[in-house]
C-alpha cells in the first residue's frame, strides 16, 4: 500500500474551514484515498473517500490533485467536536486479501474556541 | 443508521486467562475485521474474515488469537492465554464488499491484562 505523509498537528479556529493535507506521492492507479478520524480512544470514524474526482458528503469535502499525489480534507465549518486525530489512508480497490487499513500517526487537529 | 457494536466496553483479566471479545457487525456486511490500538500507539490490523474463513492476518495474530462467527450476527475474537502486552483497545470493523469496501468501526473494547 502507498505510504502517506501528514502534518503531526494543526490548529483551526472554530467556525473556520479546516484544511488537512495529505501527501501520497507513490499512490497507484487502483488505490483509493480514505479519511478516518478518531476522537480520544473511540473507534475510527469513516469520513470520506475518493479515487480521482473530488468528493463531498455531509461531513467533509475531499480534494484530490490531478496527479493524485496529494489530497486535502476540508471540514467547512469546524466545531469543537471536530477535535480529533485525522488519518489519511491509501488502499487498493476491492481485491481479495487487500482489505486491511494501514493507519499512520495522522494529524491531531485541535479546534480553538 | 446501522452501527457496529462491541461488548464488553471494558474487560479486566488476569494474565494467562482466556478472553472473548464480541462484535455485532452491520447486518448486511460480509467482511469483518479486528484491529487493536495499544495506548499511545497506532491502530494496527489483526485479521480479516470473509465467507467463514480468515482472508488475511498480521504477524500479531499468532496462535493465541482466533476468530469465529458463531451465528449469523456475532463475530468474536478470542485470546487464549492473555499476556500483559495484550492490553489495548480492540476494534471490530465490517464492510459490505464491492469497490471501495468502506470499513465501519465499532466503539472498541478496552482490555486490561494484569
Amino acid at each position: 500500500d502507498a505510504k502517506t505523509t501528514q502534518p503531526t498537528s494543526m490548529d483551526c479556529a472554530e467556525g473556520r474551514a479546516a484544511n488537512l493535507p495529505c501527501n501520497h506521492s507513490t499512490i497507484s492507479g487502483n488505490e483509493y484515498v480514505y479519511w478516518y478520524r478518531q476522537i480520544h480512544s473511540q473507534g475510527p470514524q469513516y469520513i470520506i473517500h475518493g479515487l480521482k474526482n473530488n468528493e463531498t458528503n455531509e461531513m467533509a469535502s475531499l480534494i484530490i490533485t490531478e496527479d493524485r499525489k496529494s489530497s486535502t480534507l476540508i471540514l467547512p465549518h469546524a466545531t469543537l467536536r471536530d477535535t480529533a486525530v485525522y488519518y489519511c489512508i491509501v488502499r487498493p480497490a476491492a481485491n481479495f486479501g487487500n482489505e486491511k487499513l494501514t493507519f499512520g500517526t495522522g494529524t491531531r487537529l485541535t479546534i480553538i474556541p | 443508521e446501522p452501527e457496529v457494536t462491541q461488548t464488553p466496553s471494558h474487560q479486566v483479566t488476569q494474565m494467562g486467562q482466556e478472553v472473548i471479545l464480541r462484535c455485532v457487525p452491520i447486518s448486511n456486511h460480509l467482511y469483518f475485521y479486528w484491529y487493536r490500538q495499544i495506548l499511545g500507539q497506532k491502530v494496527e490490523f489483526l485479521v480479516s474474515f470473509y465467507n467463514n474463513e480468515i482472508s488475511e492476518k498480521s504477524e500479531i495474530f499468532d496462535d493465541q488469537f482466533s476468530v469465529e462467527r458463531p451465528d449469523g450476527s456475532n463475530f468474536t475474537l478470542k485470546i487464549r492465554s492473555t499476556k500483559l502486552e495484550d492490553s489495548a483497545m480492540y476494534f471490530c470493523a465490517s464492510s459490505r464488499g464491492g469497490a471501495g469496501k468502506t470499513q465501519y468501526f465499532g466503539p472498541g473494547t478496552r482490555l486490561l491484562v494484569l
